[in-house]
């Protein structure tokens, strides 16, 4: 089955000091890949996305590439700063055996903590 | 536009008691979902429904149930609270078709003493 499989955490950082964040899948077919934040004490938010192979989400800095090769979503950012410090997760949505691609598989979040 | 909310924000409720919690979105998604999210577990998918009148079962449905009659509304039931159902409950909603995104709720706590 899918799975996702992120860098355990917690990550602590200074401000300005370079984030990446580690992600790989399996997946049975041709996934979509996303990155979502969650804030301290708030639901779940869309970060970035890609959907095809080479494809790079971007978003409020941060970017991560779709590496069909290597089965990776890696997030980065150059300078993260003190608002960044938040839930991430890596999550996959790929095409069942019914044709449909309407669920989310998760990892399991990394927690980054970002201080001035 | 409220976008997706979830009622109530908070409970607490003794072993064996019921509830229900009611996800409610305004954006006319026809896919609605409901996650449980534990220390070190991520989300995992309870229940899902595809269409108003339909609901299936996801990872972890056991002890709970679902129903769908209206479109916009979502609701998770538990007929006998456990221990283990101690979690925070996040309902989330999409459109149909392509690899479209999915958007949350902003929880609910829920303790079982």
């Amino acid at each position: 089955g899918d799975s996702v499989t992120q860098m355990e955490g917690p990550v602590t950082l200074s401000e300005e000091a370079f984030l990446t964040i580690n992600c790989t899948y399996t997946a049975t077919g041709y996934p979509s890949l996303f990155w979502y934040v969650q804030y301290p004490g708030e639901g779940l938010q869309l970060l970035l996305k890609a959907t095809k192979a080479d494809d790079k989400g971007s978003n409020k800095g941060f970017e991560a590439t779709y590496r069909k090769e290597t089965t990776s979503f890696h997030l980065e950012k150059g300078s993260v700063q003190v608002s960044d410090s938040a839930v991430y997760f890596c999550a996959l949505s790929d095409i069942n055996s019914g044709g449909s691609n309407y669920k989310l598989t998760f990892g399991k979040g990394t927690l980054l903590t970002v201080n001035p | 536009n409220a976008g997706v909310t979830q009622t109530p924000k908070f409970r607490v409720l003794k072993t064996g008691q019921s509830m229900t919690l009611l996800c409610a979105q305004d954006m006319n998604h026809e896919y609605m979902y409901w996650y449980r999210q534990d220390p070190g577990m991520g989300l995992r998918l309870i229940h899902y429904s595809v269409g108003e009148g339909t609901t299936a079962k996801g990872e972890v449905p056991d002890g709970y149930n679902v129903s769908r009659l209206k479109k916009q509304n979502f609701l998770l039931g538990l007929e006998s609270a456990a221990p283990s159902q101690t979690s925070v409950y996040f309902c989330a909603s999409r459109r149909a078709g392509g690899t479209d995104t999915q958007y949350f709720g902003p929880g609910t706590r829920l303790t079982v003493l």
